[in-house]
């Protein structure tokens, strides 16, 4: 059974470093390339990067210069780290894992509701 | 990047009521996705490859397009149906991108 969860702070002050953890099981992150998809509160999606099965990334490149993205395949799991947060990186963060083709995403995690303030 | 336009934004349907929903893209894509999300809940795979439907999703359900123009039908609304609907894609290259969602609303 496939299974995504991500864990992390719920309030974080501007300016400083957002950490998310991503928990999967029912699948290894060596197999499928899994993502992270963000949601401000009331608006659509965006994706903002992603960990290959190889362990490359890719990232929004709006995103790209405050972000990074790991996994420890050990524990199975996947990390996001963004720093100088603002407010308007304030939002639902999910973990998303890939199709076997990589084209979309077949499973989701519940989300990480971040709040960026002082 | 490749931009996804939907529309509309948001649409109210009663019951029985067929609906349609677009998906416009910038570039010519091979393949459009769908997501449904509901109130406080993450998004779900509902469609992939353009017009098959992800396990669990009723058959009302039906998914069309090429090119630049996609589109997600129902062939007759139920209140279950009642939620917000993305569609997304990939061309070979991140990023993924998503349209900006459909609010489908219960008349």
């Amino acid at each position: 059974q496939v299974r995504l969860k991500e864990s992390g702070p719920r309030l974080v002050q501007p300016s400083q470093t957002l950490s998310v953890t991503c928990t999967v099981s029912g699948f290894s992150v060596t197999s499928y390339h899994v993502s992270w998809v963000r949601q401000p509160p009331g608006k659509g999606l965006e994706w903002v990067g992603a960990i290959w099965k190889g362990g490359s990334t890719d990232y929004n490149s709006a995103l790209k210069s405050r972000l990074s993205i790991s996994r420890d395949t050990s524990k199975n799991q996947v990390f996001l780290k963004m720093n100088s947060l603002q407010t308007d990186d304030t939002g639902t963060y999910y973990c998303a894992k890939h199709s076997r083709s990589g084209y979309y995403f077949d499973y989701w995690g519940q989300g990480v509701m971040v709040t960026v303030s002082s | 990047e490749i931009v996804l336009t939907q529309s509309p934004t948001t649409i109210a349907a009663s019951p029985g009521e067929k609906v349609t929903i677009t998906c416009r893209a910038s570039s010519s894509v091979s393949y459009m996705y769908w997501y449904q999300q509901k109130s406080g809940a993450s998004p779900k795979l509902w469609i992939y490859d353009t017009s098959k439907l992800a396990s669990g999703v009723p058959n009302r359900f039906s998914g069309s397009g090429s090119g630049t123009s996609y589109s997600l039908t129902i062939n007759t609304m139920e209140t279950e149906d009642a939620a917000t609907y993305y569609c997304q894609q990939w061309s070979s290259t991140p990023p993924w991108t998503f349209g900006g969602g459909t609010k489908l609303e219960l008349k």
